[in-house]
């Protein structure tokens, strides 16, 4: 069965501390993307990849990094977290290829991050 | 600005039908998505219109005019198990996804 796999389901950190966020796939796709979901919001994009060692930025990257070492894992880092950083993190994958077709996601099961 | 709105709250009865609308403003249109959500669970792909008209599949079927910016997902033959939101997506001229809030469908016995 494919898989987006988050490491953490639930974390509680401090403001200020750095946070790591991981996202792996077993499904040899070539795009990466991390969300953020609020109540009432839709999904908000952070940052995507669409190669090894490449990013760009979404909607809403301020306060965010990623990192895109291997083509299998794309990491979210918050340098120094702030309370309004407090949501559930999703990540997806889906294949490259003509992005007039239906392009599919993949989502990991969300990592919910409590900033106190 | 680019909008999709989407009712934030349906109830409905198990063995019955219910449609969810999803009415969207954005810059172009390169297709529209349906994913479900179980709560505290990934979203998970349902359905893809680019072309106006009606796509079945199964209990569920999803519904696209373009001229109308309008979307529908009809489910037919109700069950508890589709107690889940249910979320419309467009991707946009620029082939990025926007995505609505989500509309959370109760099921009732």
């Amino acid at each position: 069965d494919v898989k987006v796999t988050q490491s953490s389901r639930y974390l509680v950190k401090r403001t200020g501390e750095k946070v790591f966020l991981e996202c792996v796939q077993d499904m040899d796709h070539e795009n990466m993307f991390w969300y953020r979901q609020d109540p009432g919001l839709g999904l908000r994009l952070i940052y995507f990849s669409y190669d090894v060692k490449m990013k760009e930025k979404g909607d809403i990257p301020e306060g965010y990094s990623v990192s895109r070492e291997k083509k299998e894992r794309f990491s979210l880092i918050l340098e120094s977290a702030s309370t309004n950083q407090t949501s559930m993190y999703l990540c997806a994958s889906s294949l490259a290829g003509s992005a007039s077709g239906a392009n599919v996601l993949t989502f990991g099961a969300g990592s919910r991050l409590t900033v106190l | 600005g680019q909008n999709i709105d989407q009712p934030t709250e349906m109830t409905a009865t198990e063995g019955a039908i219910v449609q969810i609308n999803c009415t969207y403003q954005t810059s172009g249109f390169n297709g529209l998505f349906w994913y479900q959500q179980h709560a505290g669970e990934a979203p998970t792909f349902l359905s893809y219109n680019v072309l106006d008209g009606l796509e079945e599949k199964g209990r569920f079927s999803s519904f696209l005019s373009r001229s109308k910016g309008y979307s529908y997902l009809l489910l037919k033959e109700l069950q508890m198990k589709d107690s889940a939101s249910y979320l419309c997506a467009v991707r946009d001229s620029n082939y990025q996804l926007i995505w609505g809030a989500g509309t959370k469908l109760i099921i009732k016995p």
